[in-house]
């Protein structure tokens, strides 16, 4: 049964950098890419950005892109994202998420399959 | 386009039958996939591709795609239907991945 277990809740004080770890397990990490979402406290989901466990390429949101880093230790079976000079609205619950593909005749259907639990991550002064 | 477009209130009476619509440039060249979001916890996916629905997901939904919309329609809706729901697909470029803004479904 695949599974990603995250790390426990952070704080963190205005223009501090934050480190999330989610680790897998269940499956060949390498296989498949793993994304990372936030939800700010009663806001939507919102895609931060990807990585592929296997070769290590990344692609991140516009909106994060030079404050997210996402990266992965294949040893560890384990994705992080830190996000750096953090502010009050970086206020969230932090999901991470295995990325699947499955290929029907001529399509390709992508989604994401399994979650982990949330990190929450206050940033207050 | 960068936005996918959903309601951001739906209603249903218990047991009636509701459709959840997601409109976006880009469902024109992925399919979206579906996600159910109670408070406090992880979102789950419901549906994705064409009407594929993941073990343990109940036969009364359902999920349907016709140009830039994709729909997902719970058929004779239960209580415990009531959440948020997000439909998720890739940008035209498949770089990037795009959210709806979420539908909160009531159940009357």
């Amino acid at each position: 049964q695949a599974q990603l277990v995250q790390s426990g809740a952070e704080v963190r004080k205005p223009g501090a950098s934050v480190k999330v770890s989610c680790k897998a397990s269940g499956y060949t990490f390498t296989n498949y890419p793993i994304h990372w979402v936030r939800q700010a406290p009663g806001q939507r989901l919102e895609w931060m950005g990807w990585i592929n466990a296997g070769n290590g390429n990344t692609k991140y949101s516009q909106k994060f892109e030079g404050r997210v880093t996402i990266t992965r230790d294949t040893s560890a079976s384990t994705a992080y994202m830190e996000l750096s000079s953090l502010r009050s609205e970086d206020t969230a619950v932090y999901f991470c998420a295995k990325s699947t593909a499955i290929a029907v005749k001529n399509d390709y259907y992508y989604y994401m399959d399994v979650w982990g639990k949330g990190t929450t991550v206050t940033v207050s002064s | 386009s960068s936005e996918l477009t959903q309601d951001p209130a739906v209603s249903v009476a218990l047991g009636q039958t509701v459709r959840i619509t997601c409109q976006g440039d880009s469902l024109s060249t992925f399919y979206a996939s579906w996600y159910q979001q109670k408070p406090g916890q992880a979102p789950v996916v419901v549906m994705y591709g064409k009407s594929n629905r993941p073990s343990g997901i109940p036969d009364r939904f359902s999920g349907s795609s016709s140009g830039n919309t994709a729909s997902l329609t719970i058929t004779g809706a239960q209580a415990e239907d009531e959440a948020d729901y997000y439909c998720i697909s890739r940008d035209d470029s498949g770089n990037q991945w795009l959210f709806g803004g979420g539908s909160k479904l009531t159940v009357l």
